[in-house]
């Protein structure tokens, strides 16, 4: 098991063109996230996955971004006619969906995170 | 709105001292608090987490502390080494969906020798 894979590392791309990022998870992991990292900022929420069906989406996804899991393995982030502002880390994660322990547990979270995907919009 | 936040930018400790990382919280619904550690390059690595009807959780150099009231929690490692010298984030959840985790800003913590 090599982890959370996310590719390509970096990307480059000129405003107001379309970049799509990929993100394998660990295979047994039902639950996969995005998130989004800019300077100076914790990593910030996006949306998530149980299997293929996306649960659960944040107001920071705007219109322009999408994402996808069509057979609950790997996913996808694609934005369209990106912005300046579209520059940040964009950080996938991977869970089971029953490794969340309750209140009186001592287990931790599964949560595992990719290196990320660092865009730069010019 | 800032839920969850580090104050401290940064922070530099000797070696073999104790360093202390802050974070404060405003949401009383969190229910559960991890601390990630991150390195240049790399994604957050989960280092330790606390829920919220305990008031301390240890694990080898680690500890956090967790004050309800003052919606405070704290990331004590001693002794502190190089190797810890990283970027600490804060975060926050809740067990009952535990989908989504809110993050401070991070601190960065420097060991020096």
């Amino acid at each position: 098991d090599t982890g959370v894979s996310q590719n390509p590392r970096h990307k480059i791309t000129k405003r107001g063109q379309n970049v799509t990022f990929r993100c394998d998870p660990i295979s047994e992991h039902n639950r996969l996230y995005w998130y989004r990292q800019t300077l100076g900022q914790g990593p910030e929420f996006l949306t998530y996955f149980q299997n293929e069906a996306q649960l659960e989406k944040s107001r920071l996804l705007s219109d322009r971004f999408s994402a996808e899991r069509p057979k609950g393995s790997f996913s996808t982030l694609e934005i369209q006619r990106t912005e300046q502002g579209d520059s940040a880390m964009y950080l996938c994660a991977s869970s089971l969906e029953k490794s969340f322990p309750t209140l009186d547990s001592n287990s931790s979270y599964g949560y595992t995170f990719g290196s990320g995907t660092r865009l730069t919009v010019v | 709105d800032q839920q969850v936040k580090q104050n401290s930018p940064s922070l530099s400790v000797q070696e073999g001292r104790i360093s202390i990382l802050n974070c404060d919280y405003t949401n009383s619904m969190f229910d559960y608090f991890l601390w990630y550690k991150k390195y240049p390059a790399e994604g957050p690595t989960f280092l330790i987490s606390i829920s919220s009807i305990k008031d301390k959780n240890e694990d080898g150099r680690f500890t956090v502390f967790l004050n309800k009231s003052a919606k405070h929690l704290s990331l004590h490692i001693v002794p502190s080494q190089p190797g810890d010298s990283a970027v600490y984030f804060c975060a926050a959840s809740y067990t009952g969906t535990a989908s989504k985790l809110t993050f401070g800003t991070g601190t960065r913590l420097q060991v020096t020798l």
